[in-house]
């Protein structure tokens, strides 16, 4: 199976400020790389799908980038609603998809 | 507008089986297929299986060992996903989700996701 690893694990941020979050692939997955965000009680919701092209609806302050094994998902702005948990899944195998173990996003 | 809307909680004793629901609406069943994710409390997500609507073919994670069966029902536009010989680490978070056809961006993930069903495990 294709290991990912989020980093870090948590963040602590105010808003207005520029977060970025990173994942890493055990082994290149070229850009089959997705991102997803979780709040409490909720589903996770698409934000960016093939490393770096946005969801339709999804704010432009959150954008995507990277390939090979290194990925990072910036958000430019953080605004009050980001606060959440953020999960990379990589898709290039697709009859194994797997997720990082998720960054949670809090309030300084 | 699309929509995905599941079962409700239930509660199983270890050793059960649970038949979880997947009800879409707003698009052509047919033409998406339904995948099964579930989320352990603090847990990462965790992939389970899928099935494609149009023809019934399904494809399991080897994590499970054969307990996961993933039907569907075309004419209630609904996909069902049963776990058997349930033990207490499968007290989690249940979601299917939607994953478009390969062919309209390239690539596969998922884009509507259920509201979840919580499943526990308890003697």
């Amino acid at each position: 199976d294709i290991q990912m690893t989020q980093s870090p694990s948590s963040l602590s941020a105010s808003v207005g400020d520029r977060v970025t979050i990173t994942c890493r692939a055990s082994q290149s997955i070229r850009n089959y790389l997705n991102w997803y965000q979780q709040k409490p009680g909720k589903a996770p919701k698409l934000l960016i799908y093939a490393a770096s092209s946005l969801q339709s609806g999804v704010p432009s302050r959150f954008s995507g980038s990277g390939s090979g094994t290194d990925f990072t998902l910036t958000i430019s702005s953080l605004q009050p609603e980001d606060f959440a948990t953020y999960y990379c899944q990589q898709s290039y195998s697709p009859l194994m998809y797997t997720f990082g173990q998720g960054t949670k996003l809090e309030i300084k | 507008q699309v929509q995905l809307v599941q079962s409700g909680a239930e509660v199983k004793k270890p050793g059960a089986s649970v038949k979880v629901s997947c009800q879409a609406s707003g698009y052509t069943f047919t033409s998406y297929a339904v995948h099964w994710v579930r989320q352990a409390p603090g847990q990462r997500l965790e992939w389970m299986g899928w099935i494609n609507p149009d023809n019934g073919n399904t494809k399991n994670s080897q994590n499970f060992q054969g307990r996961v069966t993933i039907t569907r029902d075309t004419s209630a536009s609904t996909a069902y996903m049963e776990l058997s010989s349930l033990r207490s680490e499968d007290t989690a978070v249940y979601y299917c989700a939607r994953l478009p056809p390969y062919h309209s961006s390239g690539y596969y993930f998922f884009d509507y996701w259920g509201q979840g069903t919580l499943v526990t495990v308890s003697s």
